[in-house]
């Protein structure tokens, strides 16, 4: 079966850098998925990990370890819009079944 | 731009009632999935498709089942509905390269079962 375990908040101020953390039990593990939600929107996709190491995007980077089935979303310089909920959703368990974590709730302060 | 169409946003249905909903992709790919939203429970998988008539199940398939009988069109069934399965539904399609896990979502379909 599939789990994913991240904080369900974390909170933060404008400008520093936050870090949002995921484990994983995924079967047949290809790889890890960011998205972000905001309220009332659809979940949007960030970045996706299928090897070690960090991945970066603009202000956001991702960062995956097979061996420790372990993951995590970096914003930087954070901003007020950036406050959502965040995802990691592993893929894995054989035809590319993609399996979410409960969320993380960012809020971002002044 | 990637469109997936979800064909109610809102539904009132009462207990027992059937209910379909559909999701219409208007590009040519073979993974659909249909999750549902809770709050604190983040999305959870009903159902998926990797191609025409072919389902699998995800982690809390009981009390639903699904329908792909074209590439483009994949329906989610409530065969009798429970107050339980009010919730957020969405449906979602995999894009792009193959094996990067991205996922383009429609705009949710929230059914409320009196």
């Amino acid at each position: 079966g599939q789990s994913l375990e991240q904080p369900s908040e974390v909170t933060a101020v404008e400008g520093a850098i936050v870090q949002i953390n995921c484990t994983y039990q995924t079967s047949g593990f290809y790889g890890l998925s960011w998205y972000q939600q905001h309220d009332g929107g659809a979940p949007t996709f960030l970045s996706y990990n299928a090897l070690d190491g960090l991945e970066e995007t603009g202000r956001f980077s991702s960062f995956l370890s097979r061996s420790d089935s372990y993951g995590y979303l970096l914003l930087q310089e954070l901003q007020m819009k950036d406050s959502a909920s965040y995802f990691c959703a592993s893929m894995g368990g054989g035809y590319q079944k993609v399996t979410f974590g409960t969320g993380t709730k960012l809020q971002v302060i002044p | 731009d990637v469109k997936v169409t979800q064909s109610s946003r809102y539904l009132v249905k009462r207990t027992g009632e059937k209910v379909f909903l559909e999701c219409v992709q208007d590009m040519d790919h073979e993974n659909m999935f249909w999750y549902r939203q809770d709050p604190g429970l983040g999305l959870r998988l009903i159902y998926f498709s990797y191609d025409v008539k072919m389902k699998e199940k995800g982690d809390i398939p009981e009390g639903y089942s699904v329908s792909r009988e074209k590439k483009e069109r994949f329906s989610l069934i409530l065969e009798s509905a429970s107050t339980n399965q009010t919730s957020m539904y969405l449906c979602a399609i995999m894009s792009g390269v193959y094996g990067t896990g991205e996922l383009f979502f429609g705009e949710g379909s929230r059914l409320t079962v009196l």
